[in-house]
């Protein structure tokens, strides 16, 4: 039973190098999201999707793009890669948007150098 | 806009003390408020909700109650051992957000960090 897939787990990049980050839930959940965690800051939402072929911006969506074309993968793109990207990063998959049980991977390690 | 906050830390104890995380927080709906624990090296994981006020949710011996009047939903243990060493989040989930739409993000406090020792 895989649950959430991220990959890679770390990554380092150079400023201006763009990347895909992969996320895969096997357990054909509807609604997807991806969140950046900051020390001292919690988890943000940066992009989330309802179902397959749509997704909205979270409250800190500059500098990443995102696509829905299967229920399963939810890649985000980072276009021009920042030192401010620099972050952990988590995919997160629920059967519904709200009142239940979020199940995240385990994280991708970006450093943007 | 939603917010949560939870008490400062890092909190530090020995084991089979007992265990407070305050949580409050701030929404326009009324929300779902959930605790998730985060073990080194691994992603946030559940560890108990409740859903509406005056319930307890309840896991692993640790408890919380929606308080609707105070807005806060404070994390408990009686008794706390090394392997609960974590760092844990309050968040919500609030079914509208902000405009009035169906939002269903999770908002999440800034997370408090708790070392056992033995």
């Amino acid at each position: 039973n895989a649950g959430v897939t991220q990959t890679p787990k770390f990554q380092v990049l150079k400023t201006g190098q763009s990347m895909t980050l992969q996320c895969a839930q096997d357990m054909n959940h509807e609604y997807m999201s991806w969140y950046r965690q900051d020390p001292g800051m919690g988890l943000r939402l940066i992009h989330y999707s309802v179902g397959a072929g749509i997704t909205d911006q979270g409250e800190v969506p500059n500098g990443y793009n995102v696509s829905r074309s299967t229920t399963e993968d939810f890649p985000l793109r980072l276009l021009s890669a920042a030192p401010s990207q620099t972050s952990v990063y988590f995919c997160a998959s629920s059967r519904q948007a709200t009142n239940t049980e979020a199940f995240f991977g385990q994280g991708t390690r970006l450093t943007v150098v | 806009g939603d917010s949560v906050t939870q008490m400062e830390g890092p909190v530090t104890l020995s084991e089979e003390a007992f265990l407070t995380i305050n949580c409050t927080y701030t929404a326009t709906g009324y929300p779902s408020l959930f605790w998730y624990v985060q073990y080194p090296g691994e992603g946030l994981q559940l560890l108990l909700k409740a859903t509406k006020a005056d319930d307890k949710g309840s896991n692993k011996g640790f408890e919380a109650t929606y308080r609707k009047e105070t807005t806060s939903f404070h994390l408990e243990k009686g008794s706390v051992q090394v392997s609960d060493s974590a760092v844990y989040f309050c968040a919500l989930s609030d079914p509208r957000g902000a405009g009035g739409t169906s939002y269903g993000k999770l908002t999440f406090g800034q997370g408090t960090i708790l070392t056992v020792h033995p």
